[in-house]
């Protein structure tokens, strides 16, 4: 059972936008603004999509933005295009113990 | 550009130890702020972090696993080694070494390696 809570798929047409809750507790996602998303296609490593809740790495598509209110962090894809189709995982830092959790990951699928 | 590989054996038998090498290049392991640690994944599960070694040998472990794990790094030859001892089948999965950086992620990844555990 991962630390951080996401639904376990997502789906949306072409053009829609979606959003991928990940709820954490007040030690992780409520306390620290240092929550990430990674995407990973079938077969491939993770790919950074947002750092630092709402911040993307250069070359990622502005189509992705990130968002927190409390314990309870959000990805949000607009614009949905085929290629987003993938695995989406939030990871939060916990403090120098725990260092880091993992969300369980979210399946999209691009209808 | 920043690279990092990882290489070790593809199979191990149940209560062996896996020794994993992350080479990497396009950074430095003594810059301040840098880390390098190992995640892995099961098939079809989710990922799980376990371990990672900072600039100045500070290191974390997974609270569940830190009995099992140990980290070293080998500034001069760009190279992080993780050990896993009494491995099991249930630690089978893709072990990928990672970059850390201050904006707290891990933002650049190697491309995994798959172990096996079975007799």
């Amino acid at each position: 059972q991962s630390a951080l809570t996401q639904p376990a798929s997502v789906s949306g047409s072409p053009g829609q936008s979606i959003t991928i809750s990940c709820t954490g507790t007040s030690s992780d996602v409520g306390t620290y603004n240092l929550l990430s998303w990674y995407q990973q296609h079938p077969g491939k490593a993770p790919k950074l999509m947002i750092y630092e809740v709402s911040k993307r790495p250069s070359g990622v598509s502005n189509r992705f933005s990130g968002s927190k209110s409390g314990n309870t962090a959000s990805l949000t894809i607009s614009g949905l295009q085929a290629e987003d189709e993938a695995d989406y995982y939030c990871c939060s830092y916990a403090g120098t113990s725990t260092f880091v959790v993992f969300g369980g990951g979210t399946k999209l699928t691009v209808l | 550009q920043i690279t990092l590989k990882e290489s070790g054996p593809t199979l191990v038998k149940p209560t062996q130890t896996l020794t994993l090498t992350c080479t990497f290049s396009g950074f430095s392991l003594s810059t301040s702020g840098v880390g390098v640690g190992w995640i892995r994944q099961s098939p079809g599960k989710a990922l799980e972090w376990l371990t990672l070694i900072y600039w100045d040998d500070d290191k974390r472990y997974s609270p569940s696993l830190k009995s099992r794990l140990t980290i070293t790094k080998d500034t001069s030859k760009n190279q992080v080694v993780l050990t896993m001892t009494n491995m099991d089948p249930v630690d089978t999965a893709t072990y990928y070494c990672v970059h850390w950086a201050l904006p707290y992620s891990f933002d650049y990844w190697g491309q995994g390696t798959l172990v096996t555990v079975s007799s």
